[in-house]
C-alpha cells in the first residue's frame, strides 16, 4: 500500500565514495522533492522536479545532484560524500505546487559516512 | 513565501488537549496552512490543512482567525503515541512560477507523558 517508496531504508557509505538513493512514487504525482534532515532539525529542501523542471535550491552543494527518468522514479546522487552529509534524506511528492497541495512522504533513508 | 514561527517544544498529559499555534504575519491571499506530524525516523505526514475559519477531521483541528497571520492546532485528548514534532507550512511547496519554494520551520516537539 505504500505511496512513496525510499530504498535503502539504510545506507553507509565511505568518505568520498558515490552514493545514489532512489525513490519511487505509485501515486502519478507532477513533482517529487528530495530533503535533507540532520538530527533534530526540520527537513531541508534540496531541490525538486516538476515534471521533468529540475528546480535546484540556491544552497544546495553541488555534491548533490538528481535524475528523474520517468514519471515514477527519482534519484538522488552524492558524489563525494563527507562526513557532514550524514542524515536522513527525505523524498516526498505532491500532485502539484500549489499551496492547498499536500506533500506525501517516503520512510526516508539514513545515510551514514565512515 | 510566508515565514512560520511555532513553539520550540511543549509538554503533555496523556488526556489532555494539546493548542500549537503557528504565526505567519506575511501570509499571502492565496496561501492555504497546512499541519503535518512526524516521528522520529519517519517521513512528515499530512495532519489538516485550512484556509479560513475552523477546520476538523478525525485526528485534529485547525483554528484560523479572521486575519489569517496566525493558526492553532488542536490535538484532543492526546495519547503517548501523538509525541511527535508538529510542522506548520504556508506557501506554495512547489510551484516555479512562484519564484520560491516553501521551507519547514523548526517545528514544535510535543512530548505527552503518562
Amino acid at each position: 500500500d505504500a505511496m512513496v517508496i525510499q530504498n535503502p531504508r539504510y545506507q553507509v557509505t565511505q568518505f568520498g565514495k558515490p552514493v545514489t538513493l532512489s525513490c519511487s512514487q505509485t501515486l502519478n504525482h507532477n513533482v517529487m522533492y528530495w530533503y535533507q534532515q540532520k538530527s533534530s532539525q526540520a527537513p531541508k529542501l534540496l531541490f525538486h522536479y516538476y515534471d521533468k523542471d529540475f528546480n535546484n535550491e540556491a544552497d544546495t552543494p553541488d555534491n548533490f545532484q538528481s535524475r528523474r527518468p520517468n514519471t515514477s522514479f527519482c534519484f538522488l546522487d552524492i558524489r563525494s560524500p563527507g562526513l557532514g552529509d550524514a542524515a536522513m534524506y527525505l523524498c516526498a511528492t505532491s500532485k502539484g505546487g500549489g499551496s492547498n497541495e499536500k506533500l506525501f512522504f517516503g520512510s526516508g533513508t539514513q545515510l551514514s559516512v565512515l | 513565501l510566508a515565514k512560520t514561527t511555532q513553539p520550540i517544544s511543549m509538554d503533555s498529559y496523556e488526556g489532555q488537549e494539546v493548542n500549537i499555534t503557528c504565526s505567519h504575519n506575511n501570509i499571502a491571499t492565496n496561501d492555504y496552512i497546512t499541519w503535518y506530524q512526524q516521528f522520529p525516523s519517519q517521513g512528515p505526514r499530512f495532519i489538516i490543512q485550512g484556509y479560513k475559519t475552523k477546520v476538523t477531521n478525525e485526528v485534529a483541528s485547525l483554528f484560523i482567525p479572521a486575519d489569517r497571520k496566525s493558526s492553532t492546532l488542536s490535538l484532543p485528548r492526546v495519547s503517548l503515541s501523538d509525541t511527535a514534532v508538529y510542522y506548520c507550512l504556508v506557501g506554495d511547496i512547489g510551484n516555479k512560477a512562484a519564484g520560491n519554494k516553501l521551507t519547514f520551520g523548526g517545528g514544535t516537539r510535543v512530548l505527552v507523558k503518562p
